[in-house]
């Protein structure tokens, strides 16, 4: 079945540390979202990007890094830098054209130790 | 004033209640709507899309626009304990740019 998969459901990251998380698609897409969503906030945009080997920073990219070398593939890591970073992590993608809705992987809840 | 407003509830209805979820937008140049529902612990899925002013109807979800008002509301018919959830308007401009959300609305339908 064709979807976005994101690893692990649950992560738990100890103060310092840089942490991954995965988020994988099959459906082709050109364009992949990484969002944040807290409780009361909504859904906020960190990072995108629309084409391999390039990518935008959101609304609140600070404390975040991606990378974007396949198509299928937006990683998204959580620096040190984070002081914040207990959320709910939603990837999300779509077709990269004009007016496409996006299609959302199942999140990963990021806690802290 | 943010560019989209949607009540977070909660609301709470009984089963077979109609329920009228509503955003409020303040940027002219949205052009495209959609309503998303997300169960606890899951992504958002997809439920209505549409560009144009007026009713579509997808069994019981009807979606309207009323781009005049800067206004759309999403209708549930015949609600049921499984369309608990919480509720997501999004909406982007003409052009390929990430969508703008609302908080979006939990709603809960009681049995």
């Amino acid at each position: 079945d064709g979807g976005i998969t994101q690893s692990p459901k649950y992560l738990f990251r100890k103060e310092g540390q840089n942490v991954t998380l995965s988020c994988e698609q099959n459906l082709n897409h050109d364009a992949m979202y990484w969002y944040r969503q807290d409780p009361g906030q909504g859904l906020r945009l960190i990072y995108y990007s629309q084409i391999v080997n390039d990518f935008q920073k959101g609304d609140i990219a600070e404390g975040y890094s991606v990378s974007r070398e396949k198509k299928e593939s937006f990683p998204l890591t959580v620096t040190s830098a984070q002081k914040n970073p207990t959320a709910f992590y939603l990837c999300a993608s779509n077709a990269g054209v004009r007016n496409q809705p996006q299609h959302f992987g199942d999140g990963t809840r990021l806690s802290i130790l | 004033q943010k560019e989209v407003e949607q009540d977070p509830g909660p609301l709470s209805v009984p089963e077979g209640a109609i329920v009228s979820l509503n955003c409020t937008y303040s940027n002219s140049a949205f052009q495209y709507f959609m309503w998303y529902r997300q169960y606890s612990r899951k992504g958002p899925e997809l439920l209505m899309y549409t560009y144009s002013s007026g009713n579509k109807e997808d069994g019981r979800f009807t979606a309207q626009v009323d781009k005049s008002s800067k206004y759309i509301s999403l209708f549930i018919r015949d609600s049921q304990p499984s369309d608990s959830a919480t509720y997501l308007c999004a909406m982007i401009p003409s052009g390929n740019t990430p969508l703008v959300f609302g908080k979006g609305t939990r709603l809960s339908v009681i049995a």
